[in-house]
């Protein structure tokens, strides 16, 4: 059973830019969450997505979108980076009716 | 106020001591109550998790109590070793509104950072 993946580990941007951090779900898993963690606060919810949709958000703006595959990986993508978004990103699976979420191990984003 | 607050930010016990941890939450419909633990740089991982239809659940040396009508949880780790310091973070589901719509969202308290003394 393979863990959580995520690309890259680290990023550095400018502000204004446009960024893509990717996840790989664990083996099995169908659902994926994003969650952005501001150094010395606890993840905080972006959204989730199920089935290639959006299945519940955070209180993020529209800057803040994502995707999912076929095969149950995922994409952020951030437009218009600000300095505020300079955070660990991270993503986590999961099973549908399971509440039990698995962390990656996170892309590290420096706005410039 | 906050929808799952977390006490203490910060704790320091000697090896051998135990440590407790404790959070509250707002939502009452909440039933799933996971605790975290994040090494520096690494990612938060599943330690121990509680649902609503049990009062306590124990696994070695951590254990974690849930009190659904006061609604509010803990982390006990005995017999504290030092590879337990960590950032330890509690989370619940909560009923969420964004925009109109809503959703159940796993919401993490603040962290309290755990450092056990030799």
């Amino acid at each position: 059973e393979t863990g959580v993946t995520q690309s890259p580990t680290h990023l550095i941007k400018t502000r204004g830019q446009q960024v893509t951090l990717r996840c790989s779900s664990q083996s099995g898993h169908n659902t994926v969450s994003w969650y952005q963690q501001a150094l010395g606060q606890g993840p905080q919810f972006i959204f989730q997505y199920y089935r290639e949709e959006e299945n519940g958000r955070g209180n993020f703006p529209p800057r803040f979108s994502g995707l999912q595959f076929p095969n149950y990986s995922s994409e952020l993508n951030v437009n218009a980076l600000e300095l505020d978004d300079s955070a660990l990103y991270l993503c986590a699976s999961s099973l549908v009716g399971d509440d039990t979420q698995y962390f990656g191990p996170g892309t590290r984003l420096t706005v410039l | 106020g906050e929808n799952v607050e977390q006490h203490p930010s910060t704790l320091s016990v000697q090896e051998g001591d135990s440590a407790v941890i404790k959070c509250t939450y707002s939502d009452s419909a909440s039933n799933y109550f996971p605790w975290y633990k994040q090494e520096l740089g690494k990612r938060p991982q599943l330690i121990i998790d509680i649902r609503s239809n049990v009062g306590e659940k124990k696994d070695q040396r951590i254990a974690v109590t849930l009190n659904k009508t006061a609604k509010h949880f803990s982390l006990h780790i005995t017999e504290t070793q030092p590879e337990d310091s960590a950032v330890y973070f509690c989370a619940a589901y909560i009923f969420e509104e964004y925009s109109g719509a809503g959703s159940y969202q796993l919401t993490f308290g603040k962290g309290t950072k755990l450092s056990v003394i030799p």
